[in-house]
């Protein structure tokens, strides 16, 4: 089955810096990447999703990459805010294969003034 | 739309106690899943259901039941509470296994003593 590895699993950045959350997928013919975030005692929500025939997707301060021979996908976000502070998760799947969606391990984003 | 919602937010139990967390969702959608979240795990897929009458295991299954008798509800029943059952739990829907973004609901803490 799929696997899934995120990290950092903790990142502290400065306002207005960018930071990064990387994920390494082990299925080669996994073709959804879906990013989460999380706030503090709520459910997941889906912020940003790329699928495997495109190689980055951005949406206003937020972008996704994804290297599909490296099998790896990244989150990026620019110019962040305290509001940013949150635990992001990773996930991959095979569309309409029957497969379920395979989640990181989260990474816990705390924004500093 | 509502979305997905569960009932209770915090529960407390002892350990072999038996109760049900129960799940709803207002978008007509097909599957249905159960995680349990706990620190440094991500998200682990408990049971789903690809529709009414149809459910299946998932990662971690042992100890908990479920059942699907509407499209709109899955509750998540623990027959005899044990402390490793403690964690927060969230219910998510999809409008097919596969296929769309999956939303998820606030969440449930739970606490077995």
């Amino acid at each position: 089955g799929e696997n899934v590895e995120q990290h950092p699993s903790t990142l502290s950045v400065q306002e207005g810096d960018s930071a990064v959350i990387k994920c390494t997928y082990s299925d080669s013919a996994s073709n959804y990447f879906p990013w989460y975030k999380q706030e503090l005692g709520k459910g997941p929500q889906l912020i940003i999703d790329i699928r495997s025939n495109v190689g980055e997707k951005k949406d206003q301060r937020i972008a996704v990459t994804l290297n599909k021979t490296a099998k790896h996908f990244s989150l990026h976000i620019t110019e962040t805010q305290p509001e940013d502070s949150a635990v992001y998760f990773c996930a991959a799947e095979l569309t309409g294969g029957g497969n379920k969606l395979t989640f990181g391990t989260g990474t816990q984003l705390k924004v500093e003034l | 739309n509502a979305g997905v919602t569960q009932t209770p937010k915090f529960q407390v139990l002892k350990t072999g106690q038996s109760m049900t967390l129960q799940c709803a969702q207002d978008m007509n959608h097909e599957y249905m899943s159960w995680y349990r979240q706990d620190p440094g795990m991500g998200l682990r897929l408990i049971h789903y259901s690809v529709g009414a009458g149809i459910t299946d295991q998932g990662e971690v299954p042992n100890g908990y039941n479920v059942s699907r008798s509407t499209t709109e509800d899955f509750p998540l029943r623990l027959l005899s509470a044990a402390p490793s059952q403690t964690s927060v739990y969230f219910c998510a829907s999809r409008r097919i296994l596969g296929e769309g973004e999956q939303f998820f609901g606030p969440g449930t803490r739970l606490t077995v003593l």
